[in-house]
Order: C-alpha cells, then sequence, then structure tokens
C-alpha cells in the first residue's frame, strides 16, 4: 500500500544545532508541503514544492530550508534550531487539481 | 491572501446527538475546494470531506455533511449520531487548483457517554 512516513516520530536537539526532518511517500504524488503546528496556530505553511527541482516558501519559511531532487522525498532542514521552532512538523502529499492531502503521523521537535 | 477561521475553540455533544462545527473563509476566487480533517489524539490528520465550490450539492460522507454557502463564504461540518471515536481536533481548509491548502485553527470536539 501506497504511504507517506515521516522521521523520526520525535526529536529533541539542542539550540543552535542543525536538524533534518524526513519525509518519504510512495503515493506518486507531485505536490509536496511541510506545515508546522503550534497550539493556538493550526497549521501553518512553511514550505512546499510542485514536482523535482520545484520548492516555493510558505507563510513561516525563515530558519527552515528544503530540496527536491525527486518524487518521493522532500527533507525540512532546520539551519539553526531555535527554541521558537519547537513544534510538531508535519509532512503532506497531494495530486494537483484541489484534492485533499495525505498526511504523514508527525514529527514532534523540541529545541533545548 | 485567503484566509479560515474557525469561531468555535471548543464544542461538545453528547454521544449519538449531532453537533455542527463552523467554518468561513476569505477569497476572491470563484474555483476552489474546501476540506474538513480530524486529528484524534494520535495526531493523525485524516481527511473526513471535501466540497468542490462549483458543486452546489453539499457533499455527504456517512454521518457526515456539509452546509456549503458560497456567497457567505461559509462551510460548515455536521456531524450525526455521534460517537465517541468522533472526539478529535477538526481543521476546515481551503484550497484552490494550486494544491496548497491553508487551514483554520481547529475546534476541540468532545464527545460524552
Amino acid at each position: 500500500d501506497a504511504e507517506i512516513t515521516q522521521s523520526p516520530r520525535h526529536k529533541i536537539t539542542e539550540t543552535g544545532r542543525q536538524v533534518t526532518l524526513a519525509c518519504h511517500q510512495t503515493w506518486n504524488h507531485n505536490n509536496m508541503f511541510w506545515y508546522r503546528q503550534d497550539l493556538g496556530h493550526g497549521l501553518r505553511l512553511i514550505h512546499y514544492s510542485y514536482g523535482v527541482q520545484d520548492t516555493n516558501k510558505g507563510e513561516v519559511s525563515d530558519g527552515y530550508s528544503v530540496s527536491r531532487s525527486n518524487t518521493e522525498d522532500l527533507p525540512l532542514t532546520l539551519e539553526s534550531a531555535a527554541s521558537s521552532q519547537t513544534s510538531v512538523y508535519f509532512c503532506a502529499s497531494s495530486d494537483p487539481g484541489g484534492y485533499g492531502y495525505t498526511f504523514g503521523s508527525g514529527t514532534r521537535l523540541t529545541v533545548v | 491572501a485567503q484566509t479560515v477561521t474557525q469561531s468555535q475553540p471548543e464544542m461538545s455533544v453528547q454521544e449519538a446527538e449531532t453537533v455542527t462545527l463552523s467554518c468561513t473563509y476569505d477569497t476572491s476566487e470563484s474555483d476552489y475546494y474546501l476540506f474538513w480533517y480530524k486529528q484524534p489524539p494520535s495526531r493523525q490528520m485524516i481527511l473526513v470531506i471535501r466540497q468542490e465550490a462549483y458543486k452546489q450539492q453539499n457533499a455527504t460522507e456517512n454521518r457526515f455533511s456539509v452546509n456549503f454557502q458560497k456567497a457567505a463564504k461559509s462551510f460548515s461540518l455536521k456531524i450525526s449520531d455521534s460517537q465517541l471515536g468522533d472526539a478529535a481536533m477538526y481543521f476546515c481548509a481551503y484550497n484552490t487548483n494550486a494544491g496548497k491548502s491553508t487551514f483554520g485553527d481547529g475546534t476541540t470536539l468532545t464527545v460524552k457517554p
């Protein structure tokens, strides 16, 4: 069965360290997205990609980067982790054309 | 920019009763899509229902149905015969053909036995 997986599920890191969160999907979806979920803010878009070599900034992209070298993967990198980046991170994928998202199970990141 | 507003941070319902969750949105587009997602305590986000703006007929999925009022930019979710497993946070979302979604802040639904 097709799936979308995120790893790790939980991570604790120190301020200033570089961190990479993995997202891998086998749905063959062109669209992939990274969101962060914080209490009182719902889900906010960090970065997204509509295909290989395509990446775009979302509303809260400062301090984050992504790259898309194949259809399956969209890793999210925190260049220098800050306490304000403590959050739950969700990866999602979809077909173009207004279809709903398939979500990964999320990564809870704590920056200490 | 599109915005999605869920004005009810928390709602509760008695088991077997009906509850309606509200959502309003703001857009200048005429062609778009609306969604409700469920997030139970497991944290997994699950697509509940999808509505295409050009369709006048309200979407229905088993006990879940929507009331889509395009002119009022309103998109409410009705859950009939509520079950304990319906307890979750529910998110309303909007997107266009481009694909990226804007989410509301969520409504936490409690189901009382």
